[in-house]
């Protein structure tokens, strides 16, 4: 999407901790949202950020510095499931209240 | 059935072919939506519907063509494709339409190819 960038892929160990950063670039933000998706599978909600601050929900963790245009997903006791694509998509004025989606983290976590 | 359902999960068509795709909600949504995604490029917003009215169309080719014939079915009828179009092809709803914290709820895809 435009002004969306994340890593393309990243490679973690099982039981450790990775941060998928996201920044965005926008006017009227309205919100950012992170889903997961596995391969061959459809994207599922992970978390949403409208306000600046951390969002925990168990292992996972989403972060927002509206500011800085800036955020991260937060993966704790990493597990081998957690191989997926992480998908950071923001909602803004601009874009006409629409979700745009970047790219997507492809997470690769080994054991 | 629950969630978002989508078919046929995998289609296979000629350029000349015309074909739909079927999508359904049982979750009581009021906004659907279709999405292209291709491999390695972002997903893509096609159309958005709004109880039944199509709010949004995204500089979409006119080969891809839409319904929604009521708030729980949503379709993309395809003709005379291009093989740039091969790609997978998701279906989503969400509550209200977009524009508020609403998450969206996506079925697993149809994944076209165009010979």
């Amino acid at each position: 999407g435009q002004n969306i960038d994340q890593p393309t892929e990243m490679t973690a160990t099982e039981g450790a901790i990775v941060q998928i950063n996201c920044t965005y670039q926008t006017s009227g933000f309205n919100g950012l949202f992170w889903y997961q998706q596995h391969a061959g599978e459809a994207p599922t909600f992970l978390s949403y950020n409208v306000l600046d601050g951390l969002e925990e929900k168990g292992r996972f963790s989403s972060f927002l510095s509206r500011s800085k245009g800036y955020s991260y997903l937060l993966l704790k006791e990493l597990q081998m499931k957690d191989s997926a694509s992480y998908l950071c998509a923001v909602m803004s004025k601009e874009y006409g209240n629409k979700l745009v989606f970047g790219a997507g983290t492809i997470l690769r976590v080994k054991s | 059935e629950t969630g978002v359902t989508q078919t046929p999960r995998h289609l296979v068509m000629g350029m000349t072919n015309k074909k739909s795709l079927k999508c359904e909600q049982h979750l009581g949504h009021n906004a659907m939506y279709w999405y292209k995604q291709s491999a390695k490029k972002p997903l893509e917003l096609m159309f958005v519907y709004s109880l039944e009215e199509r709010v949004e169309n995204n500089s979409v080719p006119s080969r891809f063509s839409p319904e929604c014939p009521n708030s729980s079915h949503l379709f993309l009828h395809l003709h005379t494709l291009q093989p740039e179009d091969s790609a997978l092809y998701l279906c989503a709803s969400s509550q209200d339409m977009v524009g508020t914290s609403d998450e969206q709820f996506f079925g697993p895809g149809t994944r076209l190819t165009v010979l």
